[in-house]
């Protein structure tokens, strides 16, 4: 089983300042196969982007993915305030099917 | 606009069973494989069950399977889940989850959620 693991476990910023989240794969995953999803409180996950790097619907151009291999980036230019939530990366495998990090806070400084 | 509407939720006794049933609409279902996720309130996200299209193949996480059991049925938009000897680390909210149809698995819209609580 791939095990994800996310850091830092909280990340606190302000509006407007840039955010990295990094998701880090115990073995090579294929970079298609990677997906990060917000999550606000009270609320269900929210795809963000799919293959490591591509936006989904309705997702603000200032989310962005990157990485490849085992090391995977979800940057976030310019936070807004809706944006402080929670982040999971998430794969693709065999068996399980899918898998999940343990999640990123991102919250307000 | 699609949507998923999770039902069936509550409080069950170990051992107990539950049904948890969703609803879905804005889409033609029969098209697109399904999944239920389920999250500890205050903790990460957990893959429990997966199905295909026309049922022909169902996948279980292992802290599930034997107990649980994933089914749809397309005429009447609807998916399952039926969960039997239930223990308390089985208390969760269980997402239903549309997975996009890609070569890959990714999960592209969700339901609420519904509560299950295992307690004596």
């Amino acid at each position: 089983e791939i095990v994800l693991a996310q850091s830092p476990g909280t990340l606190s910023l302000s509006p407007g300042d840039g955010a990295t989240l990094s998701c880090r794969a115990s073995q090579i995953v294929s970079s298609s196969s990677l997906a990060w999803y917000q999550q606000k409180p009270g609320q269900a996950p929210r795809l963000l982007i799919y293959g490591a790097s591509s936006r989904a619907t309705g997702i603000p151009d200032r989310f962005s993915g990157s990485g490849s291999g085992t090391d995977f980036t979800l940057t976030i230019s310019r936070l807004e305030p809706e944006d402080f939530a929670v982040y999971y990366c998430q794969q693709y495998g065999r068996s399980p099917r899918s898998t999940f990090g343990q999640g990123t806070l991102l919250d307000i400084k | 606009q699609v949507q998923l509407v999770e039902s069936g939720g509550g409080l069950v006794k170990p051992g107990g069973s539950l049904r948890l049933s969703c609803a879905a609409s804005g889409f033609t279902f029969s098209d697109y494989y399904m999944t239920w996720i389920r999250q500890v309130p205050g903790k990460g996200l957990e893959w429990v069950s997966h199905i295909t299209t026309s049922s022909s193949f169902t996948d279980y996480a292992d802290s599930v399977k034997g107990r649980f059991t994933i089914s749809r049925d397309n005429a009447k938009n609807s998916l399952y889940l039926q969960m039997n000897s239930l223990r308390a680390e089985d208390s969760a909210v269980y997402y239903c989850a549309r997975e996009a149809r890609s070569a890959v698995v990714y999960y592209d819209y969700w339901g609420q959620g519904a509560l299950v609580t295992v307690s004596s």
